[in-house]
């Protein structure tokens, strides 16, 4: 069964530096999403993707979050100077098309020190 | 805005018990529903959806959920529950929007912890 793919399962980062996350959406599947839910609180929509460009951002995806679809396959999340409160956990999510259900990666743990 | 209360941050129940948790929404526009059931150390899964049609849907491991429109209610049953549903339960609307590029944007509630009991 497709399914979505997150690496790494876990990421350990200094405060201030780059992290990428990388996410391998269903092959099929046009619109994709970042989530994130630090740990003890509710799963946050973080960016919406569709042809080849954002289609929506909460006020969390600020200046230091980017996504790109670099090659047709991957999707990432780039975080360009970590803050301790970025720690928690991020999901990549791709469904088919409009007004159908998302199908979750296994999520990237992102600890900032 | 829309947004999604679960009314339970935790449900301890024994095994082969009934089990159900509550969700609702509120929204100015029509809603997609979804449970999402997330296992430790594990991502999301989705349990069961309602688009349209029959109130009421049925998803894998012999879950239910029952959309009621006048009640902003999408609550989850489980006749009898076996020690491996033990996970936290999320419930999740996204808005019908008619704008392809909007995508489905979900916004999640709160989260049940069910914690089932030999």
């Amino acid at each position: 069964e497709p399914e979505v793919t997150q690496t790494p399962s876990h990421q350990v980062t200094q405060m201030g530096q780059e992290v990428i996350l990388r996410c391998v959406p269903i092959s099929n599947h046009l619109y994709f999403y970042w989530y994130r839910q630090i740990l003890g609180q509710k799963v946050e929509f973080l960016v919406s993707f569709y042809n080849n460009e954002i289609s929506e951002k909460s006020e969390i995806f600020d200046d230091q979050f980017s996504v790109e679809r670099p090659d047709g396959s991957n999707f990432t999340l780039k975080i360009r100077s970590t803050k301790l409160e970025d720690s928690a956990m991020y999901f990549c999510a791709s469904s088919v098309q409009l007004n159908t259900e998302a199908f979750f990666g296994q999520g990237t743990r992102l600890t900032v020190v | 805005a829309q947004s999604v209360t679960q009314l339970d941050s935790q449900v301890p129940v024994f095994e082969e018990a009934p089990v159900e948790l509550r969700c609702n929404y509120s929204s100015s526009v029509s809603v997609y529903l979804f449970w999402y059931v997330q296992y430790p150390n594990q991502g999301l899964q989705l349990l069961l959806k309602y688009l349209s049609g029959s109130t009421l849907v049925k998803g894998i491991n012999g879950f239910e959920a029952e959309f009621n429109k006048s009640q902003t209610s999408f609550h989850l049953r489980k006749p009898s529950v076996h020690i491996s549903d033990t996970a936290e339960y999320f419930c999740a609307v996204t808005l019908l929007l008619g704008i392809k590029a909007a995508g489905n944007k979900l916004t999640f509630g709160g989260g049940t912890r069910v914690l089932v009991k030999p």
